[in-house]
């Protein structure tokens, strides 16, 4: 069975740091990119990085590009998500996702207030 | 951006009924590989979202052939035919074919 486990999330400050894992089991996970996307209270889904199996290429929205960076450890089947400088808009829930969106992670809170 | 637009954005359904939800794109979504990335999702409540149809049509692995998904280019519907009760959250077209990668903004989903 495909699972994806976030963890890291929390109530920080804004300007802080936080990192987000994503543990995945029941597939290869270093056959496959693997996505952050974001979900603030009562909104929409929104993408905000993408990154490909072998960490070749790494993409990310407008809105994080600068100040998250999506990385990955395939020894250890883990997606990371750090982000610096967060900021209230930031406030959500984070889900990790495999390539074609066909598996998805219960999800992390970040909630970022003063 | 490709922006999708999803209407309408709540649907209120009986049991056993036949729902369309319509998704369009700003930009046509057919790739230069001959695919087209148009992916539906169902959220349901206090649930991470799951994919139903992938590549405008194909069925997902294990959801129920009661959703049908169907278009071209910048049109695009997912058909429910037959609504359970456990069909309700909200549905969210995604692309795949541009980047960044774009969600529609969703459609709520009721039982009445």
């Amino acid at each position: 069975e495909v699972q994806l486990v976030e963890s890291g999330g929390g109530l920080v400050k804004p300007g802080s740091s936080l990192k987000l894992s994503c543990v995945a089991s029941g597939f290869t996970f270093s056959s496959y990119g693997m996505h952050w996307i974001r979900q603030a209270p009562k909104k929409g889904l929104e993408w905000i990085a993408l990154i490909y199996y072998d960490s070749s290429n790494k993409y990310y929205a407008d809105s994080v590009k600068g100040r998250f960076t999506i990385s990955r450890d395939n020894s250890k089947n883990t997606l990371y998500l750090e982000m610096n400088s967060l900021r209230s808009e930031d406030t959500a829930m984070y889900y990790c996702a495999k390539w074609v969106m066909d598996a998805w992670g219960q999800g992390a809170s970040v909630t970022v207030s003063s | 951006d490709v922006v999708l637009t999803q209407t309408p954005p709540t649907l209120s359904a009986t049991i056993g009924q036949s729902v369309s939800i319509s998704c369009r794109s700003s930009q046509s979504l057919l790739d230069s590989d001959g695919d087209t990335y148009l992916n539906w999702l169902l959220q349901r409540p206090g649930q991470s979202p799951q994919l139903l149809i992938y590549s405008v049509s194909n069925l997902e692995s294990g959801v129920p052939n009661r959703f049908s998904g169907s278009g071209s280019e910048t049109d695009f519907t997912l058909k429910i035919s037959g609504v359970e009760a456990e069909d309700l959250g909200v549905y969210y077209c995604m692309q795949a074919t541009h980047a960044p990668l774009t969600f529609g903004s969703g459609t709520k989903l009721e039982i009445k």
